[in-house]
């Protein structure tokens, strides 16, 4: 069974920083796509950064581009998401998502739970 | 300001069909696929259209899903009320090194 548990949600100050993880289970973790998307409560999804399987290709979006950074340790079958100058704009739920393969693309089939970041 | 456009609301009784577009760009749509989400209150969200018009194993195939050129739609038929949830299109795009991009939701009630 797939799973992904994220953890590292809080509460941070304006300009701080958090590392949020997301660890697999139940799949090759090396050979899939990782993402991480958020949702202010209430309001619609956002993309905010992929890392796809093999090669280690990175994205960004523009709103976390240059403070915001993805990672993956395919040892520990877990992605990061470095959380870096926050704002109170990056205040979400973050879920981490398992691409279809090892490509970077819009097709999510398992999702996290979701960690709740606060930023005040 | 979303990069894909979706209405803000639809709504259809049981039995109705009903469609969310979703419009994009050249940079998106026209060039990659559409995926569809589905969101129910409380969860995360689930794929129930993949590259345009696939359906993955599991969900009804009252759900089904079309492109062209720059706009894509969700089509729901036969509408029950457990399909009232929040649904996303979702595309990748190609300017700036690519990127991936949702549109602003669309809210489906079911009267």
């Amino acid at each position: 069974e797939v799973q992904l548990l994220e953890s590292g949600g809080d509460l941070a100050q304006p300009g701080g920083s958090l590392r949020l993880s997301c660890t697999a289970s139940g799949f090759i973790f090396a050979d899939y796509a990782m993402t991480w998307v958020r949702q202010v409560p209430g309001k619609g999804l956002e993309w905010v950064s992929s890392f796809s399987g093999g090669g280690g290709k990175t994205f960004y979006a523009d709103s976390v581009k240059g403070r915001f950074a993805i990672s993956r340790d395919n040892s520990k079958n877990t992605v990061y998401l470095q959380l870096t100058a926050l704002r109170a704009d990056d205040t979400a739920v973050y879920y981490c998502a398992r691409g279809h393969s090892w490509e970077s693309s819009m097709r999510f089939d398992f999702w996290g739970q979701g960690a709740p970041v606060t930023v005040s | 300001q979303s990069v894909l456009t979706q209405p803000r609301s639809v709504s259809g009784t049981p039995g109705q069909t009903v469609t969310i577009s979703c419009s994009g760009s050249d940079s998106n749509l026209a060039t990659n696929y559409v995926y569809w989400y589905q969101q129910l209150p409380g969860t995360a969200p689930k794929v129930v259209i993949y590259r345009n018009d696939e359906r993955p194993s599991g969900v009804p195939d009252r759900f089904s899903g079309s492109k062209s050129g720059t706009s894509a739609s969700l089509a729901i038929s036969g509408l029950r009320s457990e399909d009232e949830a929040d649904y996303y299109c979702a595309s990748w795009d190609n300017r700036l090194g690519g990127r991936g991009v949702f549109g602003g939701g669309t809210k489906l009630t079911v009267l």
